[in-house]
């Protein structure tokens, strides 16, 4: 069955740094999603990217954050200068359409830790 | 904003219990969804629900549109469905707004 992969599994990195998430989506889908979750905390909406542009992000999102899809396969979150706060699990998702019903499909997640 | 609420924040149960999940949301919704997310954080979907009833296997998730409530229930629970239970709706917007989970623990 065809899902969604990312990586790493776990980036350790220091304060101020670059980090580069990546995510492989569903192979025919055509929406992508970052969403993140604080530890102990809900899993919260980031940004979604439909045919090459953030269709629509979340006022985390901020100027800290970037998305890409580089080539036909990869989707990418750029945090530019990474923060304490930002420690947390990020996961990445898809969708084949953006019709209300259908359904997202979530990678195992990448988890954080700006020391 | 949808405010998503559910029911019971942790729950342990016996091998072999019924056990019922609850969620609640606040805004009319397109869709709700159920995830499932493991100790090693990992999300799964369970179900999306726009009206009605699913089944799939042991888990059945019912959805009350007028009444803004969803619950999931599992028969003959197992320690492998120990897990976190997300419940997540979506309307008028690209974006799932989720609940906290709720911890489930299934005992032998």
């Amino acid at each position: 069955e065809p899902e969604v992969t990312q990586t790493p599994s776990h980036q350790v990195t220091q304060m101020g740094q670059e980090v580069i998430l990546r995510c492989v989506p569903i192979s025919n889908h055509l929406y992508f999603y970052w969403y993140r979750q604080i530890l102990g905390q809900k899993v919260e909406f980031l940004v979604s990217f439909y045919n090459n542009e953030i269709s629509e992000k979340s006022e985390i999102f901020d100027d800290q954050f970037s998305v890409e899809r580089p080539d036909g396969s990869n989707f990418t979150l750029k945090i530019r200068s990474t923060k304490l706060e930002d420690s947390a699990m990020y996961f990445c998702a898809s969708s084949e359409l953006n019709r209300e019903a259908d359904e997202q499909y979530f990678g195992p997640g990448t988890r954080l830790t700006v020391t | 904003k949808n405010e998503v609420e559910q029911s019971p924040q942790n729950l342990t149960a016996q091998e072999g219990e019924f056990i019922t999940i609850n969620c609640s949301y606040s805004v009319g919704i397109s869709a709700l969804h159920w995830l499932q997310q493991h100790p090693g954080g990992g999300i799964v979907s369970l179900f999306m629900l726009s009206s009605g009833k699913k089944k799939h296997g042991r888990l059945i998730a019912t959805i009350n549109i007028q009444e803004k409530h969803s619950s999931l229930h599992i028969t003959a629970s197992h320690p492998r469905d120990s897990a976190v239970y997300i419940c997540a709706v979506r309307g008028g917007s690209e974006k799932l707004v989720f609940g906290k989970g709720m911890k489930l623990t299934v005992n032998p």
